[in-house]
């Protein structure tokens, strides 16, 4: 399956500034999709990222807040802008499988404090 | 739209019980895959088990084992001879359509699973 490199793995930051996560693929995937995990709670998709199109967000994100990037098939990255302690979570990103046994492959996640 | 529902929130169970996790999931889809993840306290998500709309029979992996039955909707876990190793946050998750890989995932609510030594 594929192997997922996600940074940072964690940080604290202040409140109104922003964080950019990247996640790399050791192969080239069609789509990523990121996820946040709320302390506590389950895995919410904020949105999937296509190489070469603009992200498609889940109702409740936003572009403004969660800007994508996807520049080739192997690389993207989520920028959690003017944040809140609310935005305190796990993001994690996520590739499909490449072969029929195998499942989504998860990044180890991004555990997030802001204060 | 599709939904996962895990209603049990914590299990404890004492070591060396067997301890079966619920999950029931709706679809409008005819095709669609079954998951079951594992998150230990370190955090990272560890894959399962995935099971396709077409294929009902059970599977078996060492000490768990899982049963899916799409009369009833529902793709239940079960561990046998449970360890200390065994605790963690389980997530039973499906993604619609055919496209494996390029759809995305919903997840339930999540078991919090807590073996007693």
């Amino acid at each position: 399956s594929a192997v997922i490199s996600q940074k940072p793995s964690r940080d604290i930051c202040q409140r109104g500034t922003s964080l950019t996560i990247q996640c790399q693929v050791d192969s080239q995937v069609t789509m990523m999709f990121w996820y946040r995990q709320q302390p506590g709670q389950s895995l919410t998709l904020i949105a999937t990222a296509n190489q070469g199109s603009e992200a498609t967000y889940e109702s409740g994100f936003v572009i403004d807040k969660f800007p994508i990037s996807r520049p080739n098939l192997t690389f993207s990255t989520l920028t959690v802008s003017n944040m809140s302690p609310e935005d305190s979570s796990i993001y994690l990103c996520s590739v499909g499988g490449q072969a029929v046994s195998y499942g989504y492959t998860f990044g180890s996640g991004t555990r997030l404090t802001v204060v | 739209a599709q939904k996962v529902t895990q209603a049990q929130t914590e299990i404890s169970v004492v070591e060396k019980e067997d301890v079966t996790l619920d999950c029931v999931y709706e679809t409008r889809d005819t095709t669609y895959y079954l998951f079951w993840y594992k998150q230990p306290p370190s955090g990272e998500l560890v894959f399962l088990i995935r099971r396709n709309s077409f294929d009902e029979q059970n599977e078996i992996s060492g000490r768990y084992s899982w049963n899916f039955q799409k009369s009833t909707s529902s793709f239940n876990f079960t561990i046998t001879a449970s360890q200390v190793v065994d605790s963690a946050v389980y997530f039973c998750a499906l993604s619609e359509n055919e496209d494996f890989g390029n759809e995305k995932l919903t997840f339930g609510t999540g078991t919090r699973l807590t073996i007693i030594p």
